[in-house]
């Protein structure tokens, strides 16, 4: 079956645009992560959804980031006024079962570059 | 705060050698832990999952140990081949059973 795909694969931004990621799980996966990954370092954790809603968000690095998965499948990250600092890959991930330490799939990322 | 460690961050060895790498983390309350493998360009493939109550999880030419106790994890891979050259992260389940934590990876070349 598909895996997870996301799409754009690559994004080149100007500093202070705005831009949308999206994020298609496996279908069925209640489980719906993002992961950004600095060059070099591991994927760093940043939201959690457990089918439409976002329980865990702690890891969004600032206000000008927002994700939703309004019907609980396809979710989209955006991040407004976009900063150098935002240039990373951002990695979405599925995992079939809630709250529960289950293997997780991976997409290929995004690949945002700010100018 | 967990942190996950892998070292060294790179390994270049002769096609056909058995090698270990390894993974440690700070706090041994963990639930499961991932082996990932991730090429260039590329998202993150799963490798292996052991669950908290296990010692050790096999496929194929990989076999990955856990010791909860001392907060490590090691990934062997026998016979190692060029393919195999990608750079592999662990990553730990903690007490939010949903959230992993990553290390920086090892980047693994295999030399024909």
């Amino acid at each position: 079956g598909a895996g997870v795909s996301q799409s754009p694969r690559y994004k080149v931004a100007k500093r202070g645009q705005d831009v949308a990621l999206r994020c298609d799980p496996i279908s069925g996966h209640v489980s719906l992560f993002w992961y950004q990954q600095a060059l070099g370092q591991g994927p760093e954790f940043l939201t959690y959804f457990q089918n439409e809603a976002q329980l865990d968000k702690s890891g969004l690095p600032s206000d000008r980031f927002f994700a939703e998965r309004p019907e609980g499948s396809v979710s989209t990250l955006k991040i407004q006024r976009t900063q150098q600092e935002d240039s990373a890959v951002y990695l979405c991930a599925s995992s079939l079962r809630r709250d529960t330490p289950d293997t997780q799939y991976f997409g290929p990322g995004t690949r945002l570059t700010v100018l | 705060k967990q942190e996950v460690t892998q070292i060294p961050a790179a390994l270049s060895v002769p096609e056909g050698e058995n090698l270990v790498l390894n993974c440690s983390f700070t706090d041994s309350a963990i639930y499961n832990l991932q082996w990932f493998r991730q090429d260039p360009g590329k998202g993150l493939t799963s490798l292996l999952l052991i669950q908290s109550s296990q010692r050790e999880q096999t496929s194929g030419r990989l076999n990955a140990s856990l010791d909860k106790s001392s907060g490590r994890s090691t990934l062997y891979i026998a016979a190692s081949q060029p393919g195999d050259s990608a750079t592999y992260l662990c990553a730990v389940f903690g007490t939010l059973r949903y959230k992993l934590t990553f290390g920086k990876g090892i980047t693994l070349s295999v030399r024909p």
